[in-house]
């Protein structure tokens, strides 16, 4: 099956940029998605690029992709405590096992 | 939220005993998914259903049977729970067919096998 590797936790600032990295292994996805799950929820699709992409922007949120490297990022601006929950990256047929991101104050 | 319902959201359950969970739809999806949620893991596919009496296994099936006699309702069985099933259970639609993106999710049950 797909392998679809993310760090697990992150620590930022509020105001500070976060970013969050995915890499994975199954290049034939034509979607990449970025999902976010807040504490006894289910997850929400935040966002997604088409693989033919390298970049797609959405308000505050800023998704790379690079195909070569098979790297996919979640950058987000000016963050915000709404912003704490844990993010997963979704190559296409599997999912990482997630990003925690603590918003400090 | 796609109109999915899961129930129970909490149940605990002793070893050996068959466990069943249901998933509700109200909006006519066709496709239905059983994840598991682990930390460390992510969330892992349990089985999947592309319409009513199809389905298909996903990457961690061993121990779970589904069902899905109508287009609303997709099952997830536990025949015999063991402690290794204790887990959050996600079930979720795709709109494909209707040219949407992604998933959505219910709201998980969480089981617990003690």
């Amino acid at each position: 099956g797909e392998d679809v590797e993310q760090s697990l936790f992150l620590s930022v600032r509020e105001g500070d940029s976060s970013v969050i990295n995915c890499t994975y292994t199954d290049s034939s996805s034509t979607y990449l998605y970025w999902y976010k799950q807040e504490p006894g929820a289910g997850l929400q699709l935040l966002t997604y690029i088409f693989s033919n992409m390298d970049m797609k922007q959405d308000q505050r949120l800023t998704v790379l992709l690079n195909k070569k490297d098979k790297h996919l990022s979640l950058r987000i601006a000016d963050t915000q405590t709404g912003d704490s929950a844990i993010y997963f990256c979704f190559g296409g047929l599997s999912f990482g096992a997630g990003t925690t991101v603590t918003v400090r104050a | 939220d796609a109109g999915i319902t899961q129930s129970p959201r909490h149940k605990v359950t002793e070893t050996g005993t068959p466990v069943t969970l249901r998933c509700h739809q109200t909006e006519n999806h066709r496709y239905m998914y059983w994840y598991r949620q682990d930390p460390g893991h992510g969330l892992r596919l349990i089985h999947y259903s592309y319409g009513v009496k199809d389905t298909d296994k996903g990457e961690v099936s061993d121990g779970y049977s589904v069902s899905r006699s109508k287009t609303e309702d997709f099952l997830l069985t536990l025949e015999s729970a063991t402690s290794s099933q204790t887990s959050v259970y996600f079930c979720a639609i795709t709109q494909w067919d209707r040219g949407l993106h992604g998933y959505t999710f219910g709201s998980g049950t969480r089981l617990t096998v003690v």
